[in-house]
């Protein structure tokens, strides 16, 4: 069974530059997640699809971030304009329903902001 | 304010050591688990505890439960060089429609 596939593992912009990164989940996984993880911290949950439809997005900083599953299955979540305390892990994760079943993870994409 | 604490946050010992690891909160959760994180991967889910008092065993790793399911501890036995890694707790509420809060996580390093 293959994992949750992201894209690009990393990435190195300047501030103020944009950014987007993406996520292919598990197959007939409903729900998709995106996280932040900032070095020597836990995961911080970014926005949360239910299919197409966004559950929670209520710590997604939505002046700069913007997240959309179409056709809910592959997500794209990125940043314009990106700032320094943006570089972090991003995780994208998915699971047959919501988060009382098993989350899959993909290996996150390193950001950079210099 | 960080809902889940744990303890400690870095830990290096030598292989065939023991430890313990711990996770705790003054909210009661519906469920708890726990990760290994690996440098350069995505977290990967060890265990799900849902019942207080609950144990379970993953080889040489012991998970408790707490009583009032707002605490929880890993024990590993004979630690190996393998262990290494980042492990982070991660409870869901009922009340926050099960969305996951996180631990930091305790850094562990088992040196040959």
């Amino acid at each position: 069974e293959a994992g949750v596939a992201q894209s690009p593992r990393y990435k190195i912009i300047e501030k103020r530059q944009s950014v987007a990164f993406w996520c292919n989940p598990i197959s007939g996984h409903a729900t998709l997640y995106w996280y932040q993880q900032i070095l020597g911290q836990g995961p911080k949950l970014l926005i949360q699809f239910q299919n197409n439809g966004v559950v929670d997005d209520s710590q997604l900083p939505k002046d700069r971030f913007s997240a959309e599953r179409l056709k809910g299955v592959d997500s794209t979540l990125k940043i314009q304009p990106a700032k320094l305390e943006d570089s972090a892990v991003y995780l994208c994760a998915s699971s047959l329903q919501n988060m009382n079943t098993e989350a899959f993870f993909g290996q996150g994409t390193r950001l950079t902001v210099v | 304010t960080q809902l889940l604490e744990q303890s400690p946050q870095f830990l290096s010992i030598q292989e065939g050591e023991n430890l313990t690891v711990y996770c705790n909160s003054s909210s009661v959760f519906s469920s708890l688990q726990w990760y290994r994180q690996e440098p350069g991967e995505g977290p990967v889910l060890l265990v799900t505890v849902v019942t207080g008092g609950e144990v379970k065993k993953l080889k040489r790793l012991t998970f408790q439960f707490g009583d009032a399911r707002k605490d929880s501890s890993l024990h590993i036995t004979a630690a190996q060089p393998g262990d290494t890694g980042l492990y982070l707790c991660a409870g869901a509420m009922r009340d926050s429609n099960y969305q996951l809060i996180w631990g930091a996580g305790t850094k562990l390093i088992i040196k040959p």
